[in-house]
């Protein structure tokens, strides 16, 4: 199948800095990505849905100004987390989705994030 | 809303026993549903789905039925290996909408 890679896949991190994670679809375009977070036996969350060239579209309850989601080419999502604080620390995972909006979506590994 | 309850885990098994995994869901219409899996250490891959009433889907010896009168897609396995130990979700997705998952299941194969 296809391969999503996320970077890094582990990050720690003083409180009040900003970190980038980047989501690359390795093999395909990806019109579509998105990003989800993962709380320790919880369900992946949908955080924002990304469609190249434009504004994210977020769901209720998570900050845009907080969590910038950028898809400037097919083939690569970046999530930054500013100014980060230790309730921010999760496992944060992309996926993507190729051609139609029925396509199979594709995960990228996961990129554990912890704030101290 | 959409939703997705399944079996809470850790779930320990021996090689060779049979593996059920229960997974329901309430969901208005006709959502298409989904067993994804993540080995340690990689991302979820699809592991089988269903997108209709009584439709099967089997994948790698595992299969699970898409059951509308009980709404549920349980997934089994007859004959589990060491290599099953992974995390199991069950998702359904309504049209195009975002795929909603449930908590996940921790599988442990012991030899």
């Amino acid at each position: 199948g296809a391969v999503v890679s996320q970077h890094p896949s582990w990050v720690i991190c003083k409180s009040g800095t900003s970190v980038k994670i980047e989501c690359r679809s390795l093999d395909f375009q990806a019109t579509t990505m998105f990003w989800y977070r993962q709380f320790p036996k919880q369900s992946l969350m949908l955080m924002a849905t990304s469609n190249e060239g434009s504004k994210a579209t977020y769901e209720q309850g998570v900050e845009k100004d907080k969590f910038l989601i950028n898809h400037a080419s097919l083939t690569l999502s970046t999530l930054t987390v500013t100014s980060a604080h230790p309730e921010d620390s999760s496992f944060y995972i992309c996926s993507a989705r190729a051609g139609s909006s029925d396509g199979e979506l594709f995960f990228g590994e996961g990129s554990r994030l912890t704030v101290l | 809303g959409d939703s997705v309850t399944q079996m809470e885990g850790p779930v320990t098994l021996s090689e060779e026993a049979f593996l059920t995994i229960n997974c329901t869901y309430t969901a208005t219409g006709y959502p298409s549903l989904f067993w994804y899996v993540q080995y340690p250490g990689e991302g979820l891959q699809l592991l089988l789905k269903a997108t209709k009433a009584d439709d099967k889907g089997s994948n790698k010896g595992f299969e699970a039925t898409y059951r509308k009168e009980t709404t549920s897609f349980h997934l089994e396995k007859g004959s589990v290996q060491v290599s099953d130990s992974a995390v199991y979700f069950c998702a359904l997705l309504r049209g195009s909408e975002k795929l909603v998952f449930g908590k996940g299941t921790k599988l442990t194969v012991n030899p």
